[in-house]
């Protein structure tokens, strides 16, 4: 398995403001992946971050409303701009880790509420 | 696009009970997993399932792999009051690829 730090790990913003959320991994990780989950609902994919290369966005959403970056093997970050209240979930990465490449594990969310 | 329907949404058992909770597909996955969240917390994977037709133990946890590869269910034994919680199913086509989450049974356990 992997051990995934997020910080922050809540915040409350205001309209039309940004957030960049970090995601640090123990080790190193080929592939990173950002979810949403929005009040009493399931996991919803935004993006897929692999390192050195653009990351590819599942549909409704856009990288100018949620830029990533994965500069390294070990990190990523997400970025919620120009927030509105309907921005307010729960932003998760998760990390596909050896030994089984098929496994996906969780960091431990971060929690934004935007007024 | 795909859709994994869970069921039950929620469920209120006694302490020492057993609970069943699936999911089925619309499309075939070659992976499913399980995974258990916590108010507050992020998801933890529980098992993980990759032949049809797998049956795989952890502890009281119990999972299956469906033959038509469309399907998948977790059964808890003997439940505690800790296993209260969210549980996830997830499916996922190849290795690399998006994983697609059911949506949660809530799971209540009385003392």
């Amino acid at each position: 398995s992997a051990v995934i730090s997020q910080k922050p790990s809540r915040d409350i913003c205001q309209r039309g403001t940004s957030l960049t959320i970090q995601c640090q991994v123990d080790s190193q990780v080929t592939m990173m992946f950002w979810y949403r989950q929005q009040p009493g609902q399931s996991l919803t994919l935004i993006a897929t971050a692999n390192q050195g290369s653009e990351a590819t966005y599942e549909s409704g959403f856009v990288i100018d409303k949620f830029p990533i970056s994965r500069p390294n093997l070990t990190f990523s970050t997400l970025t919620v701009s120009n927030m509105s209240p309907e921005d307010s979930s729960i932003y998760l990465c998760s990390v596909e880790a050896p030994p089984s490449n098929n496994e996906q594990f969780f960091g431990p969310g971060t929690r934004l509420t935007v007024l | 696009g795909q859709q994994l329907n869970q069921s039950p949404q929620s469920m209120f058992i006694q302490e020492g009970e057993d609970v069943s909770m699936n999911c089925t597909s619309s499309s075939i996955f070659n992976t499913w997993l399980w995974y258990k969240q916590d108010p507050g917390e992020g998801p933890v994977l529980l098992i993980a399932l990759y032949k049809a037709g797998e049956l795989t133990s952890n502890g009281r946890l119990t999972a299956q792999f469906g033959i038509t590869r469309k399907d998948s269910f977790l059964n808890i034994s003997a439940s505690i009051p800790s296993d209260v919680g969210i549980y996830f199913c997830a499916g996922e086509e190849t290795s690399g690829s998006r994983l697609t989450f059911g949506e949660g049974t809530q799971l209540t356990v009385n003392p």
